[in-house]
């Protein structure tokens, strides 16, 4: 079945760090992928997305390109702040299942230090 | 606007007690899903709701009882909960309720439930 893999956290940066989340995927169909951010106490928020092949999402300094040709939409941002620490879910809907079925990675827990 | 929202934002309630998780969306969404998340885990999928109609249950324990009123709001009752159901019940919406994969979930801040 389908799944996702995230690396393992917790992850600890300085501040203006780079940050690179691994995210590695299997899908039978043609999947989107997703990037979820969890902030302390709160539900999930879109962070971005990609549709097909190739895309790029980005949104507030991150960025992700699905990648078909080695499964993977791994999450990058230039200069990390403290107020990025959260936790980090990536995850796939491969559209095959009624109801739009969201498979989600272990999350990836971000600790940003000033 | 993507705004899901949820009520309350905490509870705490007894074995023999019932209560009820409500969520409202008013971005014309015509699916709606119900999750539970434990600490520092994934959400799970407990039900999704297309067209007001409850299409997939995971499942769940009768003990929760997912209702949808009309195509904006979603009700989850509880009734007779256990101690290892405290999580954050996470309710969610999303245009397309046959499930393409490009379609995007949104998800409300939860409610943190305590069974004591």
């Amino acid at each position: 079945g389908d799944s996702v893999t995230q690396m393992e956290g917790p992850v600890t940066l300085s501040e203006e760090a780079f940050l690179t989340i691994n995210c590695t995927y299997t899908a039978t169909g043609y999947p989107s992928l997703f990037w979820y951010v969890q902030y302390p106490g709160e539900g999930l928020q879109l962070l971005l997305k990609a549709t097909k092949a190739d895309d790029k999402g980005s949104n507030k300094g991150f960025e992700a390109t699905y990648r078909k040709e080695t499964t993977s939409f791994h999450l990058e941002k230039g200069s990390v702040q403290v107020s990025d620490s959260a936790v980090y879910f990536c995850a796939l809907s491969d559209g095959n299942n009624q109801g739009g079925k969201l498979i989600f990675g272990q999350g990836t827990e971000l600790s940003v230090k000033p | 606007d993507t705004e899901v929202t949820q009520t309350p934002k905490h509870l705490v309630m007894g074995m023999t007690n019932k209560k009820s998780l409500k969520c409202e969306q008013h971005m014309g969404h015509r699916a709606m899903y119900w999750y539970k998340q434990k600490a520092k885990k994934p959400p799970e999928l407990m039900f999704v709701y297309s067209y007001e109609k409850l299409s997939i249950n995971e499942s769940v324990p009768s003990r929760f009882s997912p209702e949808c009123p009309n195509s904006s709001l979603l009700n989850l009752h509880l009734h007779a909960l256990q101690p290892e159901d405290s999580a954050l019940y996470l309710c969610a919406s999303s245009q397309d309720p046959l499930g393409t994969a490009a379609d995007t979930q949104y998800f409300g801040p939860g409610t943190r439930l305590t069974v004591l």
